[in-house]
């Protein structure tokens, strides 16, 4: 069956701008997560959807946000770009809030 | 805040040498995962860890979960090439992983 879905794969923004991201899950896959990967600081969590509603939230600035569909896919957006927003940000769905975590490939921002 | 450190946190071997990962946390945790990341991809889950003292078997990879849980170990068996990656551990629960600063290993032929 086909794997978490992420994009786009690639893209490049400027200071200031804002980008969203999208993430499909895994047919099935109720709850989605969202984690941010950068050389420094490894890979911290963002945020999890279940049922459409946030259930929990990393600690990341308010510029940093989410939302999940009805069809269980989710897109997470950031505002007002920084150059420390660089980063793979990695998808992951399961099928409820106790499942395995499956990744997808990830979206890979890099701001100028 | 929970924090788990890997170490090491990079690794060069040659193939058929033994090594071994170590995760360790002053927090307890209720469970611990170990993840292995190929470039370009994301992490894939090799497995859950749950009771301390707890030692599971993935092939040549022996997982071993700290009597306190706070800590836990990777060692592989044999290194082959195709284990070359970022092993990462985790913790925390599936819902909000907090996840170990990361063991780069490169296996060579």
């Amino acid at each position: 069956k086909a794997g978490v879905t992420q994009t786009p794969r690639y893209l490049i923004k400027t200071r200031g701008q804002q980008v969203t991201l999208s993430c499909s899950p895994i047919s099935g896959h109720r709850s989605v997560s969202w984690y941010q990967q950068t050389p420094g600081q490894g890979l911290q969590f963002l945020f999890e959807y279940f049922s459409e509603t946030q259930r929990n939230k990393g600690n990341f600035p308010g510029r940093f946000s989410g939302r999940q569909f009805s069809n269980s896919r989710s897109e997470m957006n950031v505002s007002t770009l920084e150059l420390g927003d660089s980063a793979l940000y990695l998808c992951a769905s399961s099928i409820d809030r106790s499942g395995e975590l499956f990744f997808g490939e990830g979206s890979r921002l890099t701001v100028l | 805040t929970q924090l788990l450190e890997q170490s090491p946190q990079f690794l060069s071997i040659q193939e058929g040498e033994n090594l071994t990962v170590y995760c360790n946390s002053s927090s307890v945790f209720s469970s611990l995962q170990w993840y292995r990341q190929e470039p370009g991809e994301g992490p894939v889950l090799l497995v859950t860890v749950v009771t301390g003292g707890e030692v599971k078997k993935l092939k040549r990879l022996t997982f071993q979960f700290g009597d306190a849980r706070k800590d836990s170990s990777l060692h592989i068996t044999a290194a082959q090439p195709g284990d070359t990656g970022l092993y990462l551990c985790a913790g925390g629960g599936f819902q909000k992983l907090v996840f170990g600063t990361g063991t780069r290993l490169l296996v060579s032929p």
